[in-house]
């Protein structure tokens, strides 16, 4: 199993550009996940699905959008990039039996905003 | 609300030496305690958790955690360090049947020295 994968591994964008961060799992878990690694901060959540077709707000949700058309993949949308979204982003997957889920994640995507 | 809150953003050890790594939680209801490592730019992984099961749990890699509901703690030990240990550690909290949302301490990044 390859796990969690995530494309790209970096990126530059310019303010105001547009970009879609890619994110599979082929563990077949029905829980998904996009997080904000700031440094000194933790990891904030985006955005999450807990299955194909339903999504929902986390705790930072502007400026982002996400789509969930299938199991395996959550795909995360920068729509006009911004300078306060330069972060790494991780993606985390879980088989969602319930609060004690063990979550799996990719290996980020470091994003620069200039 | 929950709110996680991890005492010294780093902690240098020497080799050999006792790991500590501390961790008060907040939590209105039992909570779902994590602890995660996350090695130079890889993602994150589950080192152990606690669910309500035994209070002193055991992880990978020889390290293990307490949880002490008395002081809201759930730190991490691990009796000698060793220079794979480097990296950072994350503790989580998850409200026990209030969903799956997890929150995320701000990290602790640990050094080990030879």
């Amino acid at each position: 199993n390859a796990g969690v994968t995530q494309t790209p591994k970096f990126r530059i964008l310019k303010i105001g550009q547009s970009m879609t961060l890619q994110c599979a799992q082929d563990m077949n878990h029905n829980y998904m996940y996009w997080y904000r690694q700031d440094p000194g901060m933790g990891l904030k959540l985006i955005y999450y699905s807990v299955g194909a077709g339903i999504t929902d707000k986390g705790e930072v949700p502007n400026g982002y959008n996400v789509s969930r058309s299938t199991t395996e993949d959550f795909p995360l949308r920068l729509e006009l990039a911004a300078p306060s979204q330069t972060s790494v982003y991780f993606c985390a997957s879980s088989y969602g039996t319930g609060d004690a889920d063990t979550q799996y994640f990719g290996p980020g995507t470091r994003l620069t905003v200039l | 609300a929950q709110s996680v809150t991890q005492l010294g953003s780093h902690v240098s050890v020497s080799e050999g030496a006792l790991v500590l790594l501390r961790c008060n939680y907040s939590s209105s209801v039992p909570p779902y305690l994590f602890w995660y490592v996350q090695y130079p730019n890889q993602g994150l992984q589950l080192l152990l958790k606690y669910t309500s099961a035994a209070t002193l749990v055991k992880g990978i890699n020889g390290f293990e955690a307490e949880f002490k509901k008395s002081e809201t703690s759930f730190h991490l030990t691990k009796p000698s360090a060793h220079m794979s240990d480097a990296a950072e550690y994350f503790c989580a909290v998850s409200d026990q049947g209030g969903g799956f949302k997890t929150i995320f301490g701000a990290g602790t990044r640990l050094f080990v020295k030879a």
